[in-house]
């Protein structure tokens, strides 16, 4: 069973700073993803990472995968308010399914 | 482009009654989710269909809960008899059959059973 760990969980940091979310993941996938929730509202894809070592950025968000450790990063660099949300990753299964898993999301609150 | 359209956007309802949730996916997907979103268990993938077919229902907590897609551009998700416990935001996403394989979300539904 695919099972999905995020860390920390919550997150509180200055604007300004650096700082990165941990997704672990505990069987073979070749698909990542990584999503943003704001309060009351739904997901919106962020990042998707379909082989090792692949790396996205957009903006202070940059997502890396490395599929032989079953790690994904994203990383927030000079954090600004309007990066407050939840963050999720999720892992896709193995065999040809669309299905994945998520995980259980990172609140990140940006303190001005 | 209209995305995901999911409706009621808001529903109350007493214990013991029917709830009827839908969605429509966007134009050429042809996979399509459900998920609920709990403070308490997160969020939980209740049911896929490829193709209109039903792949995985091993998410549906019990046979109060029904899904059904009739066609392409068209899912529901029923619940009968509803209970407190299945208050809950419930999102329908849907994709294609790519490699990419990226869910789109819709605007969710929130249930209240009171």
């Amino acid at each position: 069973e695919l099972k999905v760990e995020q860390n920390p969980l919550f997150l509180s940091m200055q604007e300004g700073k650096n700082y990165t979310i941990y997704c672990n993941y505990s069987t073979t996938s070749d698909r990542l993803y990584w999503y943003r929730q704001d309060p009351g509202k739904s997901l919106e894809s962020l990042f998707v990472l379909l082989s090792n070592g692949a790396v996205k950025q957009e903006g202070r968000l940059m997502a890396s995968l490395d599929t032989k450790a079953r790690l994904s990063t994203l990383h927030i660099t000079a954090a600004v308010h309007d990066l407050s949300a939840t963050y999720f990753c999720a892992v896709g299964h193995s065999g040809g399914y669309q299905k994945v898993t998520f995980g259980t999301g990172t609140k990140l609150q940006v303190i001005p | 482009d209209a995305g995901v359209i999911q409706s009621p956007r808001h529903e109350v309802t007493e214990m013991g009654q029917e709830v009827t949730l839908r969605c429509k996916p966007i134009s050429g997907h042809n996979s399509l989710f459900w998920y609920r979103q709990t403070m308490m268990r997160g969020l939980e993938l209740l049911i896929y269909f490829n193709n209109n077919v039903p792949i995985d229902d091993s998410g549906m907590p019990e046979d109060r809960f029904s899904a059904k897609m009739p066609n392409a551009s068209f899912s529901t998700l029923k619940i009968q008899p509803s209970e407190p416990r299945d208050s809950a935001v419930y999102f329908c996403a849907s994709s294609a059959d790519r490699v990419i394989y990226e869910q789109y979300f819709g605007p969710g539904t929130r249930l209240t059973v009171t």
